[in-house]
């Protein structure tokens, strides 16, 4: 399995608290990607980095912003939280961003915004 | 407007039998296809890729095919195991570059002994 680690693994929060979500890998990947997960809706990228300092917006990035000081580190952060973002978040690596290259997934943190 | 369209219901059969998931997309032109299987509580695990030139992709008992007239992939589980019932999850790269990959909603399969 790749070296991906989400922390935490489930959290529960109030409405208007930040947020930071990390994930590390030991694969020395180059590209990291958040995703978020609910039902009735296939997974969402959220922002993706391309390198250390090189991030971007996917799809859903509103209310998000992300970090990455170095190559093992992508934190996502939910600056004001609200209920629409309780979900599933995911990270994944990629070794080289190409089409025809696999992504590999963390576990997931469940989180729950009251 | 963009879509990648899995059946929403769960797929029930019974093992020994083989199991056809389907993915549809309408306004892409991906040049690769992957398929993915989630189980709960977990992230999503590659299975297999299958480039636009290729009719069919296979690993052991699983079979892809990838029909760019259709827009659509198939995907197979022969001789399928109660071990294999879990979420299986198509996604294409849009070409738009860094791999942004587009999943569809998943696919439930339930192999029954």
């Amino acid at each position: 399995d790749a070296g991906i680690t989400q922390s935490p693994r489930h959290k529960v929060t109030e409405t208007g608290t930040p947020v930071t979500l990390r994930c590390h890998q030991t694969e020395n990947h180059r590209y990291m990607y958040w995703y978020r997960q609910d039902p009735g809706h296939g997974l969402r990228l959220i922002h993706y980095s391309y390198g250390v300092k090189d991030t971007d917006k996917g799809e859903v990035s509103d209310g998000y912003s992300v970090s990455r000081s170095k190559t093992e580190d992508f934190l996502l952060t939910l600056e004001s939280a609200t209920s629409s973002q309780t979900s599933v978040y995911f990270c994944a690596i990629s070794a080289s961003g190409d089409s025809n290259q696999p992504q590999h997934f963390g576990d997931g943190t469940r989180l729950s915004i009251l | 407007s963009q879509k990648i369209e899995q059946n929403s219901e769960a797929l029930n059969i019974q093992e020994g039998k083989t199991a056809t998931l389907t993915c549809n997309y309408t306004n892409y032109s991906p040049a690769y296809l992957q398929w993915y299987r989630q189980d709960p509580g977990r992230g999503p695990v590659f299975l297999l890729l299958i480039r636009e030139n290729e009719k069919e992709k296979r690993k052991e008992r699983l079979k892809v095919t990838f029909d760019t007239t259709l827009k659509q992939s198939l995907f197979h589980i022969t001789a399928s195991q109660p071990a294999d019932s879990a979420t299986y999850l198509c996604a294409l790269d849009p070409n738009t570059g860094f791999q942004k990959l587009v999943f569809g909603t998943g696919t439930r399969l339930l192999v029954s002994p």
